[in-house]
């Protein structure tokens, strides 16, 4: 079956732009996570999606923005971006349930670089 | 505040040696512990989660809550073992969220 597809893989903005990110999960799975991956800060987790609604979200501010559709697909948003957004942010997808976490599956990521 | 310790950020063994990525935690509840690997210029993979008891290509990890660690071990490495190692805790919360160490990179030498 498909894996985790993420769109795009590569992004260039401009300090102050606004920029959404995509994730597609694997078929069937309903929780959707986003993590931002730097070298300074490691993986850290942003926010997470499941049936539509917010699951869990991270210490990031505001201009962090997500939310989940009905096919499972989801979307990341960050406004004005600031040179400090430069990471890649990684979606993975969960079968998701409530009790036993089953682990993730991956994307590839998309790499935002803010200039 | 749940938080995953790797102590090191690299280790550098050679082939055939044992090896040990150590992983400590805090958490006040029951957590769930994960090893995830990626290797060079692929994604984040699972590889295995303390609560199945399983061993994947070789690796190992047992849950010590006495002393909050969950170390990857594997008694002779290969070189197809050289990647980098993610330590990562599910607290009981309802979700999937993680909370990842700082990841070792492992270096297997011929």
């Amino acid at each position: 079956k498909a894996g985790v597809t993420q769109t795009p893989r590569y992004l260039i903005k401009t300090r102050g732009q606004q920029v959404t990110l995509s994730c597609s999960p694997i078929s069937g799975h309903r929780s959707v996570s986003w993590y931002q991956q730097t070298p300074g800060q490691g993986l850290q987790f942003l926010f997470e999606y499941f049936s539509e609604t917010q699951r869990n979200k991270g210490n990031f501010p505001g201009r962090f923005s997500g939310r989940q559709f009905s096919n499972s697909r989801s979307e990341m948003n960050v406004s004005t971006l600031e040179l400090g957004d430069s990471a890649l942010y990684l979606c993975a997808s969960s079968s998701g349930s409530n009790r036993f976490n089953y682990g993730y599956t991956f994307g590839s990521g998309t790499r935002l670089t803010v200039v | 505040a749940q938080r995953v310790t790797q102590p090191e950020k690299l280790l550098s063994v050679f082939k055939g040696a044992p090896v040990e990525l150590k992983c400590n935690y805090s958490y006040s509840g029951s957590p769930e512990l994960f090893w995830y690997v990626q290797y060079s210029r692929q994604r984040l993979q699972l590889l295995l989660r303390h609560i199945s008891r399983e061993s994947i290509k070789g690796f190992t990890a047992d849950l010590n809550k006495g002393e909050t660690s969950f170390h990857l071990k594997k008694p002779f490495a290969q070189e197809e073992d050289s990647a980098m190692y993610y330590c990562a805790l599910s607290g009981n919360n309802a979700g999937n969220m993680l909370t990842f160490g700082g990841g070792t990179r492992l270096m297997v030498k011929p």
